[in-house]
Formats: C-alpha cells, structure tokens, sequence
C-alpha cells in the first residue's frame, strides 16, 4: 500500500502565480484533510472533505481552493500565491471522522514543502 | 476555542532514561486524544489514540494518560532509544462544528547515544 502520496515534494512559487498540490490515497478513505504547518507552530487544517463531492472549509481557507472529483484524489489549489503561503503542506486521510469512537487512524502524506518568493 | 499547549518545546535526555512529555487542553469536552511522532521532513505517524472514557492507552515502550478533568495528557517514553529522537505533537478533536483536529506545537526529544 502506497497510503498518502503527496506531489510536488518541493516547489518554488513567484508572487502570484498558481499551483496544485496532488494527493492521492489508496485506502479507499472517506475522510481527507489538508494542513499547514508553519515553523514552530502546530499543523492547521485548510480545507476537508467527507467524500466525493463533498468538501468544507477548515481554519484558514482563504486563498486556497480544493475538490473531490473521486474518492482518491484531493488536490489542493493556490491561487495568486503569496509569501505568507509559504509553508509545508500536509495531507492526511482517515476511514472515518476524528469524532468517531472506533479509533481509526489517520494517515498523512510525508508533505510539500512550498516557498513562495 | 479550544487550545493545545505542549512543554517543553524541546528536551534532551541520555539514551536509557525514562521520560513525560507533557500535552495540556483548554476545552475539556474532547472525544479523543491523539499523541503523534513527526521525523524530520516528514509527515505525522500515529502513536496512540485514547478515548475520552479511557485512563490510558499503552504501545510497547509508550504509555499515554488522559485526565479530563485538568485538561492534561501524558506520554511516558520508557528505557528511551536515540530511534526516539523526533518531534511529539499531541491533537484533539473539536467538541462540535468542522471536522477538525487542534495540534499541539509539539515537543521536539532528542536522546542522546
């Protein structure tokens, strides 16, 4: 199982240009997630989905956009890329919600790494 | 609002020793608690998860507590390994609305050979 996979692992944006951020999962998940993990602070969740056409914002969506065409694939789009977008982006996916009592866990991608100049 | 705090923010102990990391919570109304293990310049592994009805949960050398009633979490390494060495972070659910996990800033344990 490849779990989470995450595309562009490193990527180089100027200000304002545009850009996606793959992520795909193979565990047939409902539930996926996109964060933010600025230096030195916790991980903050941008956008979610609770399955195939179906997404929500999380704490800090703007000037990002997402969709969920198919249950594997949740890309992430910036548009007009600023320097307080640079950031690492995470991707993570769960079977169900983080309420649930069953305990299921959450995968994450290993990240991409976006610099925004 | 809900708000996780970890201290330290880093820790460095000799290989072999015993130690807490230590995760505080603002809002006592969780479902769960979450303890994760982040390598550098990679993603977040899952270590152990304990629900809101539970004390504890424990995972070979890691044992993680939850008191409620402080708002407090533990996680207690035993015998530590230089393999240890990564970053701690700690997350808990919101009680209501988006389907969102509050992270900790992390405690970043370094063990040394």
């Amino acid at each position: 199982n490849a779990g989470v996979t995450q595309t562009p692992k490193f990527r180089i944006l100027k200000i304002g240009q545009s850009m996606t951020l793959q992520c795909t999962q193979d565990m047939n998940h409902n539930y996926m997630y996109w964060y933010r993990q600025d230096p030195g602070m916790g991980l903050k969740l941008i956008y979610y989905s609770v399955g195939a056409g179906i997404t929500d914002k999380g704490e800090v969506p703007n000037g990002y956009n997402v969709s969920r065409s198919t249950t594997e694939d949740f890309p992430l789009r910036l548009e007009l890329a600023a320097p307080s977008q640079t950031s690492v982006y995470f991707c993570a996916s769960r079977h169900e919600g983080h309420r649930s009592s069953s305990g299921n866990t959450i995968y994450f991608g290993e990240g991409s790494w976006l610099t925004v100049v | 609002k809900q708000e996780v705090t970890q201290i330290p923010a880093a820790l460095s102990v000799p290989e072999g020793e015993n130690l807490v990391l230590n995760c505080s919570f603002t809002d006592s109304a969780i479902y769960n608690l979450q303890w994760f293990r982040q390598d550098p310049g990679k993603g977040l592994t899952s270590l152990l998860l304990i629900q809101s009805s539970q004390r504890e949960q424990t995972s070979g050398r890691l044992n993680a507590s939850l008191d409620k009633s402080s708002g407090r979490s533990t996680l207690y390494i035993a015998a530590s390994q230089p393999g240890d060495s990564a970053t701690y972070l700690c997350a808990v659910p919101l009680p209501s609305g988006a389907n969102n996990l509050f992270f900790g800033t992390g405690t970043r344990l370094t063990v040394i050979p």
